[in-house]
């Protein structure tokens, strides 16, 4: 059971590039979100999604966009890379119901720099 | 909209103390569920314990409570008899109700160092 996997751990950027951060997950949740976490701070939620076809922004989305195909995975595509883009980017899922204790998995992170 | 506060950026907690991360939140949902989650040096989160809005009593996990105060719209964490591996980001977080999106939101943090 690898829960939720994230690639590449890893990135760096030149200003401008595009690319795309891999998250799957095998547990069936049907939610799942994509925060970021700049130094010493908090995450801030960029995108989530309530099930496949179904996404929706967060608190910070501009630059990102995302989509859901499946129900097991869900890409981050950063459209023109930025140097305020260079953050630890998780990926997280959880069962989606009436219940709001049904904790997140997390993936391990990507640790992106834009140069 | 939800809003976590976490007002200690960073303590200092002698080994074996007992030791309390304040969190206050604010949100309009009627149903809600309260984490915390530890981040180490090595960056993952690990979750620690949690509080439906709707517990009558509070949520205790092996060495950690979670003391639960609703008209406060409080949800501190106690660290019992802490260790060294305690040593660690804290950060608090409020999902809300399915109307809302389930939506995780969390606090800025607070770094607690351990010492010997």
């Amino acid at each position: 059971n690898a829960g939720v996997t994230q690639t590449p751990k890893f990135q760096v950027l030149k200003t401008g590039q595009s690319m795309t951060l891999q998250c799957a997950q095998d547990m069936n949740h049907e939610y799942m979100s994509w925060y970021r976490q700049d130094p010493g701070m908090g995450l801030r939620l960029i995108h989530y999604s309530v099930g496949a076809g179904i996404t929706d922004q967060g608190e910070v989305p501009n630059g990102y966009n995302v989509s859901r195909s499946t129900t097991e995975d869900f890409p981050l595509r950063l459209l023109s890379a930025a140097p305020s883009q260079t953050s630890v980017y998780f990926c997280a899922s959880s069962r989606q119901g009436k219940s709001s204790n049904y904790g997140y998995t997390f993936g391990s992170g990507t640790r992106l720099t834009v140069v | 909209a939800q809003k976590i506060t976490q007002t200690q950026p960073g303590m200092f907690v002698q080994e074996k103390e007992a030791v309390t991360l304040d969190c206050t939140y604010d949100t309009s949902d009627q149903s809600y569920g309260l984490f915390w989650y530890k981040q180490p040096s090595s960056g993952e989160m690990i979750f620690l314990i949690y509080q439906g809005s709707y517990d009558e009593q509070n949520a205790t996990e092996g060495r950690y409570s979670l003391n639960f105060q609703k008209a406060r719209k409080s949800a501190n964490l106690v660290i019992s008899a802490s260790q060294l591996g305690d040593s660690a980001m804290y950060f608090c977080a409020m999902r809300g109700d399915k109307a809302a999106g389930n939506k995780l939101t969390f606090g800025g943090g607070t770094r607690v160092l351990v010492k010997p």
